[in-house]
């Protein structure tokens, strides 16, 4: 079995401040991880994998995340947050063949000017 | 790269109809698709796999006779709300496969969603 946990369902950052996302895993085989976003009445967007080798991986819009195996933790980061990057960012395990995502319960990200 | 349309975007219906949402790929052949319920303030909600030419597998509590699922073809699977009732109001997303194999090379490719009304 696995799951995804998402402390805080809302963030608040100002712009230009650090954004940091929060994510933990359980999985009881090697995980493969994913970010997604989703802007309003939207489908998901794919923000960065995690599969194999280099633990910090980097996505579109400037934003990163760490897997750390000893933590179970995947935590999205971006340095600056920028006012279109408030959206609903979730959380995603899989170790199928199938694809067979479990998501986590999302953070809205919310930016202040 | 990689296109997922989901039609109609929006749509609402009265309670006792039924409603067909379209999942297309547009510019790659999905041997599987994803179909995902989306409930207010919570995360999605794997519903069932669809593979093509057979029958869908559906998750735990979904019903299959109300839900109806039919990928008949590579690029096209359907999923058809029967008698729909208002507590069936939801955002439903679809999302597509490239194909069996290392789950890492499967990143799914989502449609953008179809929310559903029932009055």
């Amino acid at each position: 079995a696995q799951s995804v946990t998402q402390l805080g369902s809302h963030v608040s950052v100002s712009e230009g401040a650090l954004v940091l996302l929060r994510c933990n895993y359980s999985s009881s085989v090697p995980p493969y991880l994913f970010w997604y976003v989703q802007y309003p009445n939207q489908g998901l967007q794919l923000l960065l994998k995690y599969t194999t080798g280099a633990t910090l991986v980097k996505g579109i819009n400037g934003f990163e995340a760490e897997f750390k195996k000893s933590e179970t933790s995947f935590h999205l980061t971006k340095p600056s947050a920028h006012m279109s990057d408030a959206a609903e960012y979730f959380c995603a395990v899989t170790n199928s063949g199938y694809s067979t995502l479990t998501f986590g319960k999302g953070t809205m990200l919310l930016v202040s000017p | 790269g990689a296109v997922v349309s989901q039609h109609p975007s929006r749509v609402i219906c009265k309670s006792g109809t039924s409603v067909k949402i379209e999942c297309r790929s547009l510019d790659f052949q999905a041997t599987t698709m994803f179909w995902y319920r989306q409930f207010p303030k919570k995360s999605l909600m794997l519903m069932a796999t669809s593979n093509e030419g057979s029958k869908a597998t559906y998750e735990q509590g979904v019903e299959k006779d109300k839900f109806l699922i039919n990928h008949a073809s590579l690029t096209l699977s359907t999923l058809t709300v029967t008698s729909a009732h208002p507590e069936d109001s939801s955002f439903y997303i679809c999302s597509a496969s490239l194909g069996q194999g290392s789950a890492g090379a499967n990143v799914l490719t989502f449609g953008a969603g179809s929310r559903l009304t029932v009055l």
